[in-house]
C-alpha cells in the first residue's frame, strides 16, 4: 500500500520533552501538510512544505514547533518542550502538488503528553 | 478568511433511512469545497469534491452533495444508510485550492439497526 504513513502511531511524552512525528507522503506525492486535531474539534492547517522548502507555515505556533522535509527521508514535525495543550492528534496529508488536486491524508500520530 | 460551520455536532438515524449532513461556508469567491470522512483511529478519506460546473456531484460510497451559492452550502446526503457509514464527516473549504483547508468542526455520525 502506497498511501501516506505515519509513524508512530501513538506518542506518550511528559512534559517539556520532545516529540518526533514522521511522515512518508504517497509515491509521486512532492508536497506535504500538517495538520493538527484538537478534541472535539476539526482539523487545523500547521504548515506545506516541500522538498527541502517550508511554504507556508502560517498555522505554526511561534514556539516550539518546527518541520522539516529533507530531499531524502521523511517530513518530520518536531514539537520541543512539549507542554499538556499540545495533546492532540497530528495528520499528515500529502498531493502531487498542482493547485486542484485532493489531499490524501496519513492515519495520524495521536500525542499525548502526560 | 473562510469559515465553515456544520450545525449538527451529532447525528443518528436508522439503517436504511435517508441522510443529510448540513455544511454552511463563509468565502467570497467560488469556493473548492470538499466532504471528508473520518472512522475511530483512522485518518481522513476523501467521499467527494467540489471545483466548479454540475453542482450536484457523486462521490465515493453512494453519497452525494449538492453545491448552492445562494444558501451557501454544501449539504451531504444518502439515500440509504447502512451501518458502517457510522463515522464523522467532515466539511471543508479550499480558498482556491485544494490542500490549504478550514474544516468544519465535525458530524458525528450514528447508525441505528
Amino acid at each position: 500500500n502506497a498511501g501516506v504513513m505515519q509513524n508512530p502511531r501513538h506518542l506518550v511524552r511528559r512534559r517539556g520533552q520532545e516529540a518526533r512525528l514522521r511522515c512518508s507522503p504517497m509515491k509521486g506525492h512532492s508536497h506535504v501538510y500538517w495538520y493538527r486535531q484538537l478534541p472535539e474539534e476539526g482539523l487545523k492547517f500547521m504548515v506545506y512544505l516541500q522538498k527541502e522548502n517550508i511554504i507556508d507555515e502560517s498555522g505554526m505556533p511561534k514556539e516550539r514547533f518546527s518541520a522539516e522535509f529533507p530531499k531524502e527521508g521523511p517530513s518530520i514535525l518536531r514539537i520541543q518542550q512539549v507542554v499538556r495543550g499540545d495533546s492532540a492528534a497530528y495528520f499528515c496529508a500529502s498531493s502531487p502538488g498542482q493547485f486542484n488536486s485532493p489531499l490524501h491524508f496519513g492515519n495520524g500520530t495521536r500525542l499525548t503528553v502526560t | 478568511a473562510q469559515s465553515v460551520t456544520q450545525p449538527d455536532i451529532h447525528i443518528t438515524v436508522s439503517e436504511g433511512a435517508s441522510l443529510e449532513l448540513r455544511c454552511n461556508y463563509s468565502y467570497g469567491a467560488t469556493p473548492y469545497l470538499f466532504w471528508y470522512v473520518q472512522s475511530p483511529g483512522q485518518g481522513l478519506q476523501l467521499l467527494l469534491k467540489y471545483f466548479s460546473g454540475d453542482t450536484l456531484v457523486q462521490g465515493i460510497k453512494g453519497f452525494e452533495a449538492e453545491f448552492k451559492r445562494s444558501q451557501s452550502s454544501f449539504n451531504l446526503r444518502k439515500p440509504s444508510v447502512h451501518w458502517s457509514d457510522a463515522a464523522e464527516y467532515f466539511c471543508a473549504v479550499g480558498a482556491g485550492t485544494a490542500s490549504k483547508l478550514t474544516f468544519g468542526t465535525g458530524t458525528r455520525l450514528q447508525v441505528t439497526l
